[in-house]
């Protein structure tokens, strides 16, 4: 069965550098969802979009961006990259019809440097 | 994870059952979940209740819904190895579009 895709599945950016973080989601799921997990940490909620739009934000600092396109990818773009910032960065996507949980990708992990 | 409370670390005997608990403060949730992450993994979603229920079995995990106390567990029964990981207990209000809110994870550790 298809699953999220996240790409890449590692990145090494420095300091002040710009990422780009992309996410497939399941067939037919029309909500993507992503989350910053840093060491240690509990996923940390940072931006939603169902059907293509923004439906929710989370702790998300105002350098990352991110957008839902016609495909229904999503991408997470962060600039000025710093040192917190590295992280494991997950992609989730769901089917607003049902609530059973989320199926999430296996993340990218960001490392700055 | 400041809305849902979990204990950090459990550590049990291969075969023995594990009992992982979490406690949460919506009482307006209605869904609630336990995903597991080995490491270096993603979430991988185990089981869900929802509110209206009290227990729900899947092979070996029983998962105990008590809503008055806001108190979750996941049992899993004949523990094995493969079980080490981390547990997240989350929440999700009903609708659409909805985000989950996941606890600290309990580290579970299964010892030969």
């Amino acid at each position: 069965a298809a699953g999220v895709i996240q790409s890449p599945r590692h990145l090494i950016k420095e300091k002040r550098e710009t990422a780009t973080l992309k996410c497939y989601p399941i067939p037919r799921h029309d909500t993507v969802y992503w989350y910053q997990q840093g060491p240690g940490q509990d996923p940390q909620f940072l931006i939603s979009f169902y059907e293509k739009m923004q439906s929710d934000k989370g702790s998300i600092p105002d350098r990352f961006s991110a957008q839902q396109f016609s495909d229904y990818h999503s991408e997470l773009n962060m600039s000025s990259l710093e040192l917190g910032d590295s992280a494991l960065y997950f992609c989730a996507s769901s089917w607003t019809a049902t609530n059973y949980g989320y199926t999430f990708g296996s993340g990218t992990r960001l490392t700055v440097v | 994870g400041e809305d849902v409370e979990q204990s950090l670390f459990l550590s049990v005997r291969e075969g023995d059952s594990s009992v992982i608990n979490c406690t949460y403060t919506d009482s307006s949730s209605t869904y609630l979940y336990w995903y597991k992450q080995e490491p270096g993994a993603g979430l991988q979603l185990l089981t869900y209740i929802f509110s209206n229920m009290d227990m729900k079995q899947d092979q070996r995990l029983t998962v105990l819904l008590n809503k008055k106390d806001k108190h979750l567990s996941l049992r899993i029964a004949d523990t094995q190895t493969g079980d080490s990981a981390i547990y997240f207990c989350a929440e999700a209000y009903s609708g659409g579009y909805q985000k989950v809110t996941f606890g600290i994870g309990t580290k579970l550790q299964v010892i030969p």
